[in-house]
């Protein structure tokens, strides 16, 4: 069974850090992966979309990283901001075409202090 | 632009009855997708569709179908509702296969 773990599952650091979330993945022939923030009750914000054949994606302030063949991506964050604060979701398309939509983490729950 | 458009937003429903879902996907974008999310979860896979054909179906029961129509918006109807189908139902736009998905805030269905 194909699978996506987040870890840590919650986080709160003070405001002005950079930090590191972490998603793993049970199958390294990947489609592609996309890290996603999700605010309470909304739906969820495309941050970062790594195709396959690629290895990092900058947008901003964000830094994802792949490494199919430990089954392994980050979210770095520079600078965080209390705006960060939502929970971070890690989603990975396992099989092209749509046959089988994205699989997702449980997500990080992601809290800067003022 | 607008962004992905899901109605209704909030929905309350009781135990064997049937609900619809609507959704209409960002402009140009041809493929829908469907997703469930219970509290404290990650959203899980219902359906893809793309140019209104079924592409793809994550593992539910037969009670939940969906289709897609010419203008590329879509519906999610759920028959002979339980306690379990409550949660945040999300769908999802993209232009096509291997590009970024866009997501709408949910409708929220509550079952009593």
């Amino acid at each position: 069974k194909q699978e996506v773990t987040q870890i840590p599952a919650a986080l709160s650091v003070p405001e002005g850090e950079n930090l590191v979330l972490n998603c793993s993945f049970t199958d390294s022939a990947i489609y592609n992966l996309q890290w996603f923030r999700q605010d309470p009750g909304k739906g969820l914000t495309s941050l970062l979309l790594i195709q396959s054949s690629q290895r990092e994606q900058t947008s901003g302030r964000l830094n994802a990283s792949l490494d199919k063949s430990s089954g392994r991506s980050t979210l770095y964050i520079a600078a965080s901001q209390p705006g960060d604060s939502a929970t971070y979701l890690c989603a990975v398309e396992f099989s092209g075409g749509g046959a089988d939509g994205l699989t997702f983490g449980k997500g990080t729950h992601l809290i800067i202090q003022p | 632009d607008a962004g992905v458009t899901q109605s209704p937003t909030h929905l309350i429903k009781t135990r064997g009855q049937h609900v619809t879902l609507r959704c209409s996907p960002i402009s140009g974008h041809k493929s829908v997708s469907w997703y469930q999310q219970v509290l404290g979860q990650g959203p899980q896979f219902i359906f893809q569709y793309y140019e209104k054909e079924e592409r793809g179906r994550g593992n539910f029961p037969d009670r939940f179908s969906a289709r897609q129509f010419p203008n590329y918006s879509s519906e999610l109807n759920v028959n002979a509702l339980l306690l379990g189908d409550s949660a945040l139902y999300l769908c999802a736009s993209s232009p096509g296969f291997n590009q970024p998905q866009h997501f709408g805030d949910g409708t929220r269905l509550s079952i009593l």
